[in-house]
C-alpha cells in the first residue's frame, strides 16, 4: 500500500542549529502539505505545494523556515536557526489534487530543540 | 474563538459503549474531515463529508450544514479505538483547519 514517507522520525537538536526534514509523497500526488503540531493541539498548515509551486505559505515563519519541492515530487522543510518553541511534530501529507480529496499523512518527524 | 471546536476534549468509556464526539465550526466549508491519530503520531483520514452521513464499519459520521455541526459515532467501542480524533474543515483550495482533537480512551 502506498504511503507518505518522512525522515527522520525523531530529531534532537540544540537551539541555533539548522535542521531539515524530508518527505516523499504518494506517487502521483500533486499536492503536498507540511503541518506543525504542537503537543496537545491540532496540526497547523505551514506550507502547501501544488506540484513545485507554493500555493499557501501564509503561516510559514519565513525568517527561519524554508520549504522546497524542486521537481514537484519530494520535499524538504528546513529550520535555521532552530528555537526552543519549534519543538513539535512536523507532519507531511499529500493528496491527488486541491479540491475535495483525502489527504494522506506520513508518520511525522518529532523535533526536540534543547 | 477557534474556527473549529471539538467536544469533549477528553472522553473515557468502557468497552462496548456507544461513543459520540462533536465538532462545531464557524466558517463556510467545502468539506469536513474526521481523522484519527494514534500515540505514535501517525494520522489516518477516516471520513470526508460535505452532507448527510457516511458509515465505515463501526464508525459513523454525520454533518448538518445548516447548524455547522458534525458528529463522529463509534458503535461497540473497543480498546483499539483509543486514539485522538480530530475534526478538520476545508474550504477553497483544500487548506485544512483543524480542531484541537478529542482524546478517547476505551477501557477493557
Amino acid at each position: 500500500e502506498a504511503e507518505v514517507a518522512q525522515s527522520p522520525r525523531y530529531k534532537i537538536t540544540e537551539k541555533s542549529q539548522a535542521v531539515a526534514f524530508w518527505c516523499d509523497p504518494i506517487s502521483g500526488h500533486a499536492t503536498l502539505y507540511w503541518y506543525r503540531q504542537i503537543l496537545g493541539q491540532g496540526p497547523e498548515l505551514l506550507v502547501q505545494f501544488q506540484d513545485e509551486s507554493v500555493v499557501d505559505d501564509s503561516q510559514l515563519p519565513k525568517d527561519r523556515f524554508s520549504a522546497e519541492r524542486l521537481k514537484g515530487v519530494d520535499s524538504t522543510l528546513k529550520i535555521q536557526p532552530a528555537e526552543l518553541g519549534d519543538s513539535a511534530m512536523y507532519l507531511c501529507a499529500s493528496s491527488l489534487g486541491l479540491l475535495l480529496v483525502l489527504q494522506f499523512f506520513g508518520p511525522g518527524t518529532r523535533l526536540t530543540v534543547l | 474563538k477557534n474556527e473549529v471546536e471539538q467536544s469533549p476534549q477528553n472522553l473515557t468509556a468502557q468497552e462496548g459503549e456507544f461513543i459520540t464526539i462533536n465538532c462545531s465550526y464557524s466558517v463556510g466549508i467545502s468539506a469536513l474531515h474526521w481523522l484519527q491519530q494514534h500515540p505514535g503520531g501517525g494520522i489516518v483520514s477516516l471520513f470526508m463529508l460535505s452532507s448527510g452521513k457516511k458509515k465505515h464499519g463501526r464508525l459513523i459520521a454525520t454533518i448538518n450544514i445548516q447548524e455547522k455541526h458534525s458528529s463522529l459515532h463509534i458503535t461497540a467501542s473497543h480498546p483499539r479505538d483509543s486514539a485522538v480524533y480530530i475534526c478538520a474543515v476545508s474550504s477553497g483550495a483544500q487548506k485544512l483547519v483543524f480542531g484541537q482533537g478529542t482524546r478517547l480512551t476505551i477501557n477493557p
